[in-house]
């Protein structure tokens, strides 16, 4: 079984629509990430948490939310999906203790029509 | 100016031959990252440094932080290594700046 797991792979959803993408780990890594990834554009962060009280924006937070439901959970929300949110996500956890190593789920292909 | 730059942005190679693929960053840096992601689109991390280098198998991870300059180098390249190599800088608090990645291409 994977270290991080995203669910779902694929979604295609239409517009206004309300869309949960949701990250679960068994690394017991307190930090968890949620990115996404365009065609011709880096990573960016949408939202990282540091532990289950502790949430932050990232770089492109308007339009999604997060929850942290617990240490191993993490799930991102497109409130309103839009057409310009499709993208590939990807959820990452790294463990604050030591290493900042990052460890990938296998990302979540989102297409809003 | 994008603060992670990544040369060349494709790459193709014949089977064999050694590879390098550089990353320049313009920011302070607490670590620099190697990632690599595969067609299928899953990203696994290679390498996270700080200073010097570090070698693993074929794959050898260099950085001069006074240069804000980092290589990845692929001896004896094979098609399986074709991917997408990204270059990710650390910044602190957990944040990281991604450079766009590099796309190689490894011909039998």
């Amino acid at each position: 079984d994977a270290d991080v797991t995203q669910t779902p792979r694929n979604r295609i959803t239409k517009t206004g629509k309300r869309i949960m993408l949701e990250c679960s780990q068994t690394k017991g890594h307190d930090r968890m990430y949620w990115y996404r990834q365009d065609p011709g554009l880096g990573l960016r962060l949408i939202y990282y948490s540091f532990d289950v009280k502790d949430i932050n924006k990232g770089e492109i937070s308007d339009g999604y939310s997060v929850s942290r439901q617990a240490q191993a959970k993490f799930s991102l929300s497109l409130e309103s999906a839009i057409p310009n949110q499709t993208a590939l996500y990807f959820c990452a956890t790294s463990d604050a203790r030591g290493s900042e190593k990052l460890f990938f789920g296998s990302g979540t292909q989102l297409s809003v029509l | 100016k994008n603060e992670v730059e990544q040369s060349p942005q494709n790459l193709t190679a014949q089977e064999g031959e050694f590879i390098t693929i550089n990353c320049s960053y313009s920011v302070g840096i607490s670590a620099l990252h190697w990632l690599q992601q595969h067609p299928g689109g899953g990203i696994v991390s290679l390498f996270m440094l700080s200073s010097g280098k570090k070698k693993h198998g074929r794959l050898i991870a260099t950085i001069n932080i006074q240069e804000k300059h980092s290589s990845l180098h692929i001896t004896a390249s094979h098609p399986r290594d074709s991917a997408v190599y990204i270059c990710a800088v650390s910044v602190g608090q957990g944040n990281l700046i991604f450079g766009k990645g590099t796309k190689l291409s490894v011909k039998p």
